[in-house]
């Protein structure tokens, strides 16, 4: 499983857009890049998920450039709620495996 | 979408006994894992519970210390044997689904544990 390297901590102020980069040099033809979100005292949960390119949902884009060794979460306009700590995930999902290995995260905070 | 209910929430236990820790899942899930995650850090794979066999444990975790059942497609059990304090963390059951996107991994809400 691919190792990933993220920030430890961001701070943003509310109303920002804020972007945290994952490096996952050792990507596998298979892996997927997955972002979750984790706030305290819950289990981390789903934001993003994709392949290469440009993923965006209702809460966030996922920029993944073509050697896909790293990729982009971009969250637009953050508010004080966005705080939490966020994972990148690198794994072969198409096998089925859901078997994730996690970093260390990045800890945002949102200022006011 | 896999809905996951973990149970007890929390548990404050005296060392050197055992704790187990049930994870529920509303639907049939292929994969199912157990996490253990410390004050303050990440989360850190123990096993994957296999329906109808023995774990597979991740380097540093043990059968005898964390034994894990899977008697079925939504239900899984962790023990925590022989508590001492550095146990202390908060425990997650993880399964493996297709939601609405590819592929998600689904967690539950964590068991607390706090050994004293």
């Amino acid at each position: 499983l691919a190792k990933t390297t993220q920030p430890i901590s961001m701070d943003s102020y509310e109303g920002q857009e804020v972007n945290i980069t994952c490096s996952h040099n050792n990507i596998a033809t298979n892996d997927y890049i997955t972002w979750y979100q984790q706030f305290p005292s819950q289990g981390p949960r789903f934001i993003i998920q994709g392949y290469k390119t440009k993923v965006t949902n209702e809460v966030a884009s996922l920029f993944i450039p073509a050697d896909r060794k790293s990729s982009t979460l971009s969250l637009p306009r953050v508010s004080l709620s966005d705080t939490a700590v966020y994972y990148c995930l690198v794994g072969d999902l198409n096998g089925g495996t859901y078997k994730y290995i996690f970093g260390t995260g990045t800890r945002l905070k949102v200022l006011a | 979408s896999a809905v996951i209910s973990q149970k007890p929430s929390r548990d404050i236990c005296q060392r050197g006994t055992s704790l187990t820790i049930q994870c529920q899942v509303d639907s049939q899930v292929t994969m199912m894992f157990w996490y253990r995650q410390q004050p303050g850090q990440s989360l850190t794979l123990i096993a994957t519970a296999n329906q109808g066999s023995e774990a597979t444990y991740e380097s540093g975790f043990v059968i005898d210390k964390f034994p894990i059942s899977r008697p079925n497609l939504t239900f899984s059990t962790l023990t925590v044997s022989n508590m001492s304090p550095e146990d202390s963390s908060i425990y997650l059951c993880s399964v493996g689904d297709r939601g609405r996107n590819f592929a998600e991994a689904f967690f539950g809400q964590g068991t607390r544990l706090t050994v004293v």
